[in-house]
């Protein structure tokens, strides 16, 4: 069972300011895809990346999907208050179905 | 926007007694899946359904478990005689294929077992 570790798993940061989250493995992996959690609520698909070295934008999100796509990074630019939740990265290996996800970075945007 | 939706949204019931937990996946969508996370742990894959079958299962997903697509619309996920530690949130997903599409997941059913 491959292990997805992201870091840091608590992050406390005032609004206005950047930030980059990690999802990393020593595996290689098909495609890969963040998810940000509220409280009670199911997971809410953010992107999918899918080419090593693929980055995407999502207004002030921005991810990146290691050139050997076994690590994903997620950057925000300008934090605010609404970006507060618990981020996760998600895996599905080659020829399996089922998506692995990693252990979460939890974030909190001081207003 | 299509969504996954789930019902009930709680549920609380008796050690040993049985529950279904009640899926509508995004209508157009092929492949199914059900997802447990215990408070303050990672959401975990329990299994995946696809042409009326059970395609990949974790081992969580004992003999106590069991899933159907009783019709065109719903998918369901029963636990037969429950114990406390399957306390937990169930997430439902759907997917228009898989390995690599993206799979869309409800708001869950937070079950409590006394």
């Amino acid at each position: 069972t491959q292990l997805l570790e992201q870091s840091p798993q608590f992050l406390s940061i005032q609004e206005g300011e950047n930030l980059t989250v990690y999802c990393n493995s020593s595996s290689v992996f098909s495609s890969l895809q963040w998810y940000r959690q509220e409280p009670g609520e199911g997971p809410v698909l953010l992107v999918t990346v899918v080419t090593g070295g693929e980055v995407k934008k999502l207004k002030r999100l921005t991810f990146q999907f290691g050139d050997a796509r076994k690590d994903s990074s997620l950057h925000i630019t300008a934090a605010q208050p609404g970006d507060t939740g618990l981020y996760l990265c998600a895996v599905c290996n080659f020829g399996n179905e089922k998506l692995t996800f990693g252990t979460g970075t939890r974030l909190t945007i001081i207003p | 926007e299509p969504e996954v939706t789930q019902t009930p949204s709680h549920q609380v019931t008796q050690m040993g007694q049985e529950v279904i937990l009640r899926c509508v996946p995004i209508s157009n969508h092929l492949y199914f899946y059900w997802y447990r996370q215990i408070l303050g742990q990672k959401v975990e894959f329990l299994v995946s359904f696809y042409n009326n079958e059970i395609s990949e299962k974790s081992e969580i997903f004992d003999d106590q478990f069991s899933v159907e697509r009783p019709d065109g619309s719903n998918f369901t996920l029963k636990i037969r005689s429950t114990k406390l530690e399957d306390s937990a949130m169930y997430f439902c997903a759907s997917s228009t294929r898989a390995p690599r599409e993206t799979q869309y997941f409800g708001p869950g059913t937070r079950l409590l077992v006394l």
